[in-house]
């Protein structure tokens, strides 16, 4: 079966790190592009990085400089490092994955991990 | 303020027909890039159902459907049931951020 599982949220004070962490079932994270997307809380959807089959990604220009998004073959895992976080990182943040013939087409979805950034 | 405008709301009575626009720009919808259509029940993760402006997945019951034209598209759903009360979401990519796009969402609401 093909899944995706989040990881790796919680509460963290501004400023502070937290990773992400997605691992997929049913399918190879590094023959597919990968995405992050973002929900805050009572809002709508916010897409937030992607990494390509090659390797190059791609971020929006609020994270630029304070996420990576990055991946680990072995262990089928797609990650988000989030540094510096804001408050207005709050969010709960999605992995998906890119059908690559249709531009951005996110065919398969986690369930969601929560991000809370509060003091 | 999204990229892609979408009405916060629409409502319908059951086996009604209801459509939510989507508007762009020259730079996503109107440069021809791919409008997708999500679905997010409440608490849930959004599920797709519309891909590649027209088509459905397999699943997807063909009461959905989706359009482009110009810088717009728009999601129809007719025979409207109790169970698609929820927010929907186009997307498509935006050539002038370099990134992807959403719409603001619209809740739909069956009467």
């Amino acid at each position: 079966e093909v899944q995706l599982v989040e990881s790796g949220g919680g509460l963290i004070q501004p400023g502070g790190s937290l990773r992400l962490s997605c691992v997929a079932s049913g399918f190879s994270v590094s023959s597919n592009y990968m995405t992050w997307v973002r929900q805050p809380p009572g809002k709508g959807l916010e897409w937030v990085s992607i990494i390509y089959s090659g390797g190059t990604t791609y971020y929006t220009d609020s994270v630029k400089g304070r996420f990576t998004i990055s991946r680990y073959i072995s262990q089928n895992t797609l990650f988000l490092q989030m540094n510096s976080l804001r408050a207005d990182d709050t969010a709960v943040y999605y992995c998906a994955r890119v059908d690559p013939n249709y531009f951005y087409y996110m065919d398969v979805w986690g369930k969601g991990t929560t991000v809370t950034v509060s003091s | 303020q999204s990229v892609l405008t979408q009405p916060p709301s629409v409502s319908g009575a059951p086996g009604q027909r209801v459509t939510i626009s989507c508007t762009g720009s020259s730079s996503n919808i109107g440069a021809n890039y791919d409008v997708h259509w999500y679905q997010q029940l409440p608490g849930t993760a959004p599920k797709v159902l519309i891909f590649g402006d027209t088509n459905r997945p397999s699943g997807v019951p063909d009461r959905f459907s989706g359009s482009k034209s110009g810088t717009s598209a728009a999601l129809a759903i007719t025979g409207l049931q109790a169970e698609d009360e929820a927010h929907y979401y186009c997307q498509s990519y935006d050539s002038g951020l370099s990134a992807s796009v959403f719409g603001g969402g619209t809740k739909l609401t069956v009467l």
